[in-house]
Formats: C-alpha cells, structure tokens, sequence
C-alpha cells in the first residue's frame, strides 16, 4: 500500500518570494506522482504529474517538481510567487501497471502568500 | 465542453435524513471516484468504480452506499448511519492510468 506524507500544514511566504512545498511518500512499487491545486470550495486541479523520464517536471503557472527515487520525494517548487498561488497543494501517488486503482493523496499543505 | 458535474453545490440536510448528491461527467471516462475532505485531513476515498454495474469501498465507506448503472453517472448516497456527514465531497474521473484525475467542483454537504 502507498502512502504520501507532506510535511509542512501551512507555508506563509512573501509574495515574489521562492517555495517549496515537500512530499514524501512510500511504496513498495514504482508510482506516478500528481500534484494538485484546490482554490477555496472548489475541485481540485492538475498541476503536474511525473510518469517516467526526465526527473524534473514542469506544470502550469510556473511551478515545478523535482522526483528523487533514492529519497521517496516529489517536492514542488516555483521561483517567485504571486498572491494568486494563495491555495492548498496536494501530493498523491499511485502505483503503475495497478490499472485505474485510486490515487492517495497527502493531507495537503495550504500557501498562504503575503503582500 | 466535457468535463464533472456535482450537484447541488451546498446541501443542507437534517440528522437522520439520506441524502443523494450527484456527479455525471461526459468525459467518456470509465472509472469514477467519491473522496470527502475534511478540514486538515485531506481527501479520503469513499467508494470507486472502475467499470459499469462494479464498484469497490474505499478507506471510509461505511455509512454511505453508491451505484454505476450508467457510465456517466456514479451518484453518493449518505446514509442515516454515517455518523458525521457534515464534509465538503468531491467526485472525480480518470480514463487511463497514470493520467490523473478530473474532479468536479464539489458538494458542500450540512447536516444539522
């Protein structure tokens, strides 16, 4: 079974500012990774997923992960941030070749950008 | 456009009561998903259905019961014996592994 741990609740940072947002998680098979952003009562949206390859992913609105084998890790990044990013982020995993078996997701980490 | 569609979008219901909340996609996707979040407590997988006519529970499915007659349709029943209904829900539908998912815009459910 796999698990996703996101280590940090709340990220307050500076608007322009860099973030990191960290996600480890566990599994005894190889997995896709999702990260995920939620605007306030409303769904969740794809930011980004790695599947296979290049370790570094981009996704939309300038963030990107990075996937670390050896370290069970998928933080996300992004250089400079916007008041618009103020949202939760969530880490999910799932496993590959399980077919459309659910994605578990970590209990988010909500980023709060400050003027 | 195709996309998720959950309604109502608040939904104010009183104890004792069964509620059904809805979630149709045109999408042509074939599995479906019901996960409820809690404030602090992330998404957590209620019941999926990866085909028509067959669904499985998921981490917290007591309390609530669901049905796949149609491929568009997978709606959520809370049920009197769910102890804390009160959660905002969230379908969801996927085509592919590793594709991820599409989510609705979510049901914010009140039982008073």
């Amino acid at each position: 079974a796999q698990s996703v741990t996101q280590l940090d609740s709340q990220v307050p940072v500076f608007e322009e500012a860099p973030v990191e947002l960290r996600c480890n998680y566990s599994s005894s098979v190889s997995v896709y990774l999702f990260w995920y952003v939620q605007y306030p009562n409303q769904g969740l949206q794809l930011l980004l997923k790695y599947l296979s390859g290049s370790t570094l992913v981009k996704g939309i609105n300038g963030f990107e992960a990075e996937f670390n084998k050896s370290q069970t890790s998928f933080h996300l990044r992004k250089p400079s941030v916007h008041i618009s990013d103020t949202a939760e982020y969530f880490c999910a995993v799932s496993e590959r070749g399980s077919g459309n078996t659910p994605l578990v997701f970590g209990k988010g980490t909500r980023l709060s950008v400050i003027a | 456009d195709g996309g998720i569609t959950q309604s109502p979008k608040y939904l104010f219901r009183k104890e004792g009561q069964n509620v059904t909340l809805s979630c149709e996609q045109n999408l042509n996707h074939d599995a479906m998903y019901w996960y409820r979040q809690d404030p602090g407590q992330g998404l957590r997988l209620i019941y999926y259905s990866q085909i028509v006519n067959d669904f499985q529970k998921g981490d917290i499915a007591e309390g609530y019961s669901v049905s796949r007659e149609k491929k568009e349709s997978f709606p959520l029943t809370v049920t009197s014996a769910q102890k804390n209904p009160t959660a905002f829900y969230l379908c969801a539908s996927s085509i592919l592994e590793g594709i991820g998912y599409t989510f609705g815009s979510g049901t914010r459910l009140t039982v008073v």
